[in-house]
C-alpha cells in the first residue's frame, strides 16, 4: 500500500464549477498535511496546508481533513481554466513527507 | 528572495557519463530535499538533509546516486555513471518548520535530465 493515494484522474469540469479532488494515507501518526499545485513544465508550488480536522479556507480554495478516516480533500469553488493543473497530496508523518502522484485537473471553458 | 535556485536547468548526456546537480536553498531554511519525477512513479524523496546532515537517504535508488551538502548554501546531487533510466525532472525543495504547520517545502525551478 502507497503511503499517499489519489486518483490520477483526469477530472474535467466546466468553467464555475466545484472541483473536488480527494487524498487518503496510510499513516496515523501524520501531523501536516499539504496541497501542491504543479503546471506542466513547471515545479509544485504549495496552495494550502492543513493540520487540525475540519474545513480550512482560503479564497476559492477549501481544505478538508478527517484523521479518523484518513482523508484529505481539496475543493476549488468556481473554477477557472488557469486552475488546470496537476494536484498533489503530501503528508508528514514525523520526520518524513511522501507525496501521492497526484490528480490532474482540467477545466473546461 | 530570490527563491530555491537550481542548475542546470536542461542537461543532455551520454550513458556512462558523470552528471552532478546542484542547489542553493532559500536562505534561513534549514532543510533541504532532492526528489526525482517521473511519469510512471510520480515524485520521489531521494534525500533530504537537515542543518546539513544527511538524515534520511532511503530513497537514492543505488549506490550510483550520492548527494552531499557542505554548507548551509549549497547541495549537489551526483549521479555516477548515469543511465538511460536516470532520465528525469530532479527538484530540490528547502524548507523551514513554522511552529504548528510543520514543513512547508519551496521547490526549485527542477533539472531536466536527459541519459542517452
Amino acid at each position: 500500500q502507497k503511503e499517499v493515494e489519489q486518483n490520477s484522474g483526469p477530472l474535467s469540469v466546466p468553467e464555475g464549477a466545484i472541483a473536488s479532488l480527494n487524498c487518503t494515507y496510510s499513516d496515523r501518526g501524520s501531523q501536516s498535511f499539504f496541497w501542491y499545485r504543479q503546471y506542466s513544465g513547471k515545479s509544485p508550488e504549495l496552495i494550502m496546508f492543513i493540520y487540525s480536522n475540519g474545513d480550512k479556507e482560503d479564497g476559492r480554495f477549501t481544505a478538508q481533513l478527517n484523521k479518523a478516516s484518513q482523508y484529505v480533500s481539496l475543493l476549488i469553488r468556481d473554477s477557472q481554466p488557469s486552475d488546470s493543473a496537476t494536484y498533489l497530496c503530501a503528508v508528514n508523518p514525523p520526520g518524513n513527507l511522501f507525496f501521492g502522484t497526484g490528480t490532474r485537473l482540467t477545466v473546461i471553458p | 528572495d530570490a527563491g530555491v535556485i537550481q542548475s542546470p536547468r536542461h542537461e543532455v548526456t551520454e550513458m556512462g557519463q558523470e552528471v552532478t546537480l546542484r542547489c542553493k536553498p532559500i536562505s534561513g531554511h534549514n532543510s533541504l530535499f532532492w526528489y526525482r519525477q517521473t511519469m510512471m512513479r510520480g515524485l520521489e524523496l531521494l534525500i533530504y538533509f537537515n542543518n546539513n546532515v544527511p538524515i534520511d537517504d532511503s530513497g537514492m535508488p543505488e549506490d550510483r546516486f550520492s548527494a552531499k551538502m557542505p554548507n548551509a548554501s549549497f547541495s549537489t546531487l551526483k549521479i555516477q555513471p548515469s543511465e538511460p533510466r536516470d532520465s528525469a525532472v530532479y527538484f530540490c525543495a528547502s524548507s523551514s518548520p513554522l511552529a504548528g504547520t510543520g514543513e512547508t517545502q519551496y521547490f526549485g525551478p527542477g533539472t531536466r535530465l536527459l541519459v542517452l
